[in-house]
């Protein structure tokens, strides 16, 4: 199965910065089937990009996602207080599909 | 406007089984394969399985085959997933997640609200 790893575990950052999370797969995601999603605290996930670089309906383009084969990342261009939340990223290239460890965004 | 709405919480004891239901609404039901996915307090996501709407055929990760069912009822928009064996270790909250598209290998546009399911003694 292919083994997403997140990094950072956590990320701390004040209203208005730039956030990178980046997403490593073990071996290439092919046709960059590649999903994040945002959940925030007792919430049901959200799916925020996919293919990679698309955006889902409704989400603000701050957001954007990048990168191709094994090495993948969200941005959040300008950090908002409401952004507070885990990301997930996720491969549906092959099963099972699988997520990765996840990323907490903090607001300072 | 889409909607899934699944049942409510669940305690089970161990050895158990627990059948859980994602009852759809707002878009064309057999369109889009609808996956499972659980999610244990404080972790991660896992993706359990996928069942095809409209032939009722399914897919399983390896970890959960041979204790998981999923099954559909065509009739009334709704889907079913049931896991046998419970232990300690299936305490999860479990979602229910519709394709983005009509392939068996999507992202989830669309997720129910969670059901909590507990097992214990």
């Amino acid at each position: 199965e292919i083994v997403l790893t997140q990094s950072p575990g956590t990320l701390s950052l004040s209203p208005g910065e730039r956030a990178t999370l980046s997403c490593r797969a073990s071996q290439s995601v092919s046709s960059g089937y590649l999903a994040w999603y945002q959940q925030k605290p007792g919430q049901a996930p959200r799916l925020l990009i996919y293919d990679a670089s698309s955006r889902a309906t409704g989400v603000p383009d701050r957001f954007r996602g990048s990168g191709s084969g094994t090495d993948f990342t969200l941005t959040i261009t300008r950090l908002e207080p409401e952004d507070l939340a885990v990301y997930y990223c996720q491969q549906y290239n092959i099963s099972p599909l699988t997520f990765g460890g996840g990323t907490k965004v903090e607001i300072k | 406007q889409v909607q899934l709405v699944q049942s409510g919480a669940e305690v089970k004891k161990p050895g158990a089984s627990v059948k859980v239901s994602c009852k759809t609404s707002g878009y064309g039901f057999t369109s889009h394969y609808m996956s499972w996915v659980r999610q244990a307090p404080g972790q991660g996501l896992e993706w359990m399985g996928v069942i095809n709407p409209r032939a009722g055929s399914i897919g399983s990760a390896q970890k959960f085959q041979g204790r998981i069912s999923m099954t559909r009822d065509t009739s009334t928009s709704t889907v079913y997933m049931e896991l046998s064996s419970l232990r300690s270790e299936d305490t999860a909250v479990y979602y229910c997640a519709r394709g983005r598209r009509s392939s068996d290998y999507d992202p989830f546009d669309y997720w129910g609200q969670g059901t909590l399911v507990t097992v214990s003694s």
